[in-house]
C-alpha cells in the first residue's frame, strides 16, 4: 500500500535551527497539501499545490516558512530560523482533483523545537 | 466558509449505533458537509460528504436536516476502533476546493 509518506517522523531543533520536512503523496495525486496541527487542536491549512504550482497559502505561513513543489511529485516544507511557536504536527496530505474533498493524509511530522 | 459546532466529547458502547451532531446554521447553499475522524497518532481520514441528500458508505451514513442547518454522522455499530477525533467540516467551493478547515471536533470514546 504506497499512502502518503513523510520524513522524518519527528524532528527535534534548537531555537534558530533551519528545519525540512519532505512528503511523498499517493502517485496519482495532483494535489499536495500541507497542514499543521498542535495538540488539542485540529489541523490548520498551511498551502496546497496543484501539480507544482502553489495555489494557496494561509496567513499562517509566514516569510520563515516555505515550501515547494519541483515537478509535481514529493514537496518539501522549510522553516528557517524555528521559534518555540513552530512546535507542532506537521501533516502532508493528497488528492485527485475533482475529489478534492477526499484527502489522504500522511502521519505527520513532529516538530519539537527547544 | 461556515463555522461548526460539535460537542467537545461524547461516549458509545461498543456495538451501538454512534450518533454524532453538527451544527452548521450558516451554511450557504454551495457548501458541503463533509466529515474526517482522526485516530490517535494518525493523519485524519476521509468519512463521508453530502450537499442536501443523506448519504451512506461502508463506514457511516450521513443525515442533513432538510435546512442544512445541522447534521448528524452516524457509525451504525461502534467498535473499539471507531475512537477517535471526529471533525465535521464545512466548506465552500464544491467538491473540487480542497482546502479543509477543521475545527477542535468531538471525541468518541466507544466502551467495551
Amino acid at each position: 500500500d504506497t499512502g502518503v509518506s513523510q520524513d522524518p517522523r519527528h524532528k527535534i531543533t534548537k531555537r534558530g535551527q533551519n528545519v525540512t520536512f519532505r512528503c511523498d503523496p499517493i502517485s496519482e495525486h495532483n494535489r499536495l497539501y500541507w497542514y499543521r496541527q498542535t495538540l488539542g487542536q485540529g489541523p490548520e491549512f498551511l498551502t496546497y499545490f496543484q501539480n507544482e504550482a502553489q495555489l494557496e497559502k494561509s496567513r499562517l505561513l509566514s516569510d520563515r516558512f516555505s515550501a515547494e513543489r519541483p515537478k509535481g511529485s514529493f514537496s518539501t516544507l522549510e522553516i528557517q530560523r524555528t521559534e518555540q511557536g513552530d512546535s507542532a504536527m506537521y501533516l502532508c496530505a493528497s488528492s485527485l482533483t475533482g475529489t478534492n474533498y477526499e484527502q489522504y493524509f500522511g502521519p505527520g511530522t513532529r516538530l519539537t523545537v527547544t | 466558509d461556515a463555522k461548526t459546532t460539535q460537542p467537545p466529547s461524547m461516549d458509545c458502547a461498543e456495538g451501538r449505533a454512534a450518533n454524532l451532531p453538527c451544527n452548521h446554521s450558516t451554511i450557504s447553499g454551495n457548501e458541503y458537509v463533509y466529515w474526517y475522524r482522526q485516530i490517535h497518532s494518525q493523519g485524519p481520514q476521509y468519512i463521508i460528504h453530502g450537499l442536501k441528500n443523506n448519504e451512506t458508505n461502508e463506514m457511516a451514513s450521513l443525515i442533513i436536516t432538510e435546512d442544512r442547518k445541522s447534521s448528524t454522522l452516524i457509525l451504525p455499530h461502534a467498535t473499539l476502533r471507531d475512537t477517535a477525533v471526529y471533525y465535521c467540516i464545512v466548506n465552500a467551493g464544491g467538491t473540487s476546493y480542497g482546502k479543509l478547515t477543521f475545527g477542535q471536533g468531538t471525541i468518541l470514546t466507544v466502551h467495551p
